[in-house]
């Protein structure tokens, strides 16, 4: 039962436009939610993050939004550039959970030039 | 340059032999994971320990096995008890109190014919 689900495995944008890539969630204890990006052959690295007491959380061309209602949140890249094609995996955790954190199946990016 | 390195990078074996997966950290984090990806699929956690001398069974522990006897390092071994080895294998450390933002090597496949 996958609780972290990011039903979209792949997304082609143009240089310069938004990406959007969408997440969504059944635990209703999750309140920390994260995106990695990765790269082929290496290992995530951290991305942004969001706590549930927040709606948005922006860190330069990189924006997460928060809707707890719908369990859903998204990660915006605006405007999206070449080098930012990878894979994005959402990832969520809840307060308790002894350091585990549990990961979508990730999202691959494509921008062309 | 702190970090995290596993080694190698690439590793054979035949099936019915075990294999350890080298994991070391000079970050000086508490925290240390070890994820298993599989094409298409998220990260999952294998296990993962707190504290020296202490760990934990992540979601998918079962033929694998690891011991936190420094706090630098966390290898992994995979024994002959686990049914399908082949996979990219991702270690990770972070500090206690912000285990969300966890660190990534570069991860080892493994494959086992």
């Amino acid at each position: 039962d996958q609780q972290v689900k990011q039903n979209s495995p792949s997304l082609s944008v143009q240089e310069g436009r938004i990406s959007i890539l969408n997440c969504d969630y059944t635990n209703s204890m999750f309140d920390y939610f994260l995106w990695y990006k990765k790269y082929p052959a290496e290992g995530p690295t951290f991305l942004i993050s969001i706590s549930s007491i927040k709606d948005k959380n922006e860190d330069g061309r990189f924006t997460v939004f928060l809707n707890k209602s719908a369990k859903h949140l998204s990660l915006h890249i605006v405007p999206s550039q070449p080098g930012d094609s990878a894979v994005y995996f959402c990832a969520a955790s809840a307060t308790g959970a002894n350091s585990k954190l549990t990961f979508g199946k990730g999202i691959t990016l494509s921008v062309r030039p | 340059d702190g970090g995290i390195t596993q080694s190698p990078k690439y590793l054979f074996r035949k099936e019915g032999q075990n294999v350890t997966l080298s994991c070391e950290q000079n970050l000086n984090h508490d925290a240390m994971y070890w994820y298993r990806q599989d094409p298409g699929q998220g990260l999952r956690l294998i296990y993962y320990s707190q504290i020296v001398n202490d760990f934990q069974k992540g979601d998918i522990a079962e033929g694998y096995s690891v011991s936190r006897e420094k706090k630098e390092s966390f290898p992994l071994t995979v024994t002959s008890a686990q049914k399908n080895p082949t996979a990219f294998y991702l270690c990770a450390s972070s500090t206690q109190e912000s285990f969300y933002e966890q660190y990534f090597g570069p991860g080892t496949r493994l494959t086992v014919t």
